[in-house]
C-alpha cells in the first residue's frame, strides 16, 4: 500500500523569510503524481501544486516551488517570501490509479 | 454545482442518535472518498468509492460507521448511535478518472457535534 510520509507536525517561519515541508512516499508504481494542498483556517482545501512523476524538472507555481527527488520518494514544498495568508495545515498527497493518499498534514505558523 | 457540496455544514446531534452526512460530489467524478478531521489534526481516511468497483473501507473506525454511494452520484455517511468522540469535521472529496492525474476536489466539510 502507498504510505506519505509527513515528519513535522508543525512549523514556524518569520514572515518573508523561506520554509521547506518535507514530504516522503512509498510506491512500487511507476506512473504517479504528487499534489501540495492547503487548508486555510476556513477548512477549504486548495491545491498549492502538483508534481508529474515522469518529470524530472520541479514544479513551481510563484512563491510555491518542490524538490522533487524520485529515487529518494522525496518532494518537499518551499514556500518562499512566506505571507501572513500562508498560515495554514499544509497536505502532502500522492496519486496512482485513480486513488489518492493523504500525509498526516503540517501546521505552519507565520509569524510577523 | 461547480464544486463537491456536503450538507449540512454543521450537525449537532445527542449522543445515542444516529446522524446521516450527505456528499454531493462533482458531476463526472467517478472517485469519491470520506476523510475525518479532528480540530487541529490532520486527515483520517475512512472509506473510497471509485465508480462501481467495491468500495475500500478499510479506514471505517467502527461498524457504528457505515457509507454508501449510487453510481457515481451522491454519498452519505452515517454514523449509528454516535459519541461524543466522533466529534469532529467530515470531509469528503472527489476526483476524475483520468490516468494518474487525479487532484482530489474538497467539499467544505461537515462540522459534527455530539453533545
Amino acid at each position: 500500500a502507498q504510505t506519505v510520509t509527513q515528519s513535522q507536525p508543525e512549523m514556524s517561519v518569520q514572515e518573508a523569510e523561506t520554509v521547506t515541508l518535507s514530504c516522503t512516499y512509498d510506491t512500487s508504481e511507476s506512473d504517479y503524481y504528487l499534489f501540495w494542498y492547503k487548508q486555510p483556517p476556513s477548512r477549504q482545501m486548495i491545491l498549492v501544486i502538483r508534481q508529474e512523476a515522469y518529470k524530472q524538472q520541479n514544479a513551481t507555481e510563484n512563491r510555491f516551488s518542490v524538490n522533487f527527488q524520485k529515487a529518494a520518494k522525496s518532494f518537499s514544498l518551499k514556500i518562499s517570501d512566506s505571507q501572513l495568508g500562508d498560515a495554514a495545515m499544509y497536505f502532502c498527497a500522492y496519486s496512482a490509479a485513480g486513488k489518492s493518499t493523504f500525509g498526516d498534514g503540517t501546521t505552519l505558523t507565520v509569524k510577523p | 454545482g461547480a464544486g463537491v457540496s456536503q450538507s449540512p455544514s454543521n450537525k449537532v446531534t445527542e449522543k445515542g442518535k444516529d446522524v446521516e452526512l450527505r456528499c454531493d460530489p462533482i458531476s463526472g467524478h467517478t472517485a469519491l472518498y470520506w476523510y475525518r478531521q479532528r480540530l487541529g489534526q490532520g486527515l483520517e481516511f475512512l472509506i473510497y468509492f471509485q465508480g462501481n468497483s467495491a468500495p475500500d473501507k478499510s479506514g471505517l473506525p467502527s461498524d457504528r460507521f457505515s457509507a454508501e454511494r449510487t453510481g457515481e452520484s451522491v454519498s452519505t455517511l452515517t454514523i449509528q448511535r454516535t459519541q461524543q468522540e466522533d466529534s469532529a469535521v467530515y470531509l469528503c472529496a472527489s476526483s476524475p478518472w483520468t490516468s494518474s492525474n487525479t487532484e482530489a476536489f474538497f467539499g467544505q466539510g461537515t462540522r459534527l457535534t455530539v453533545v
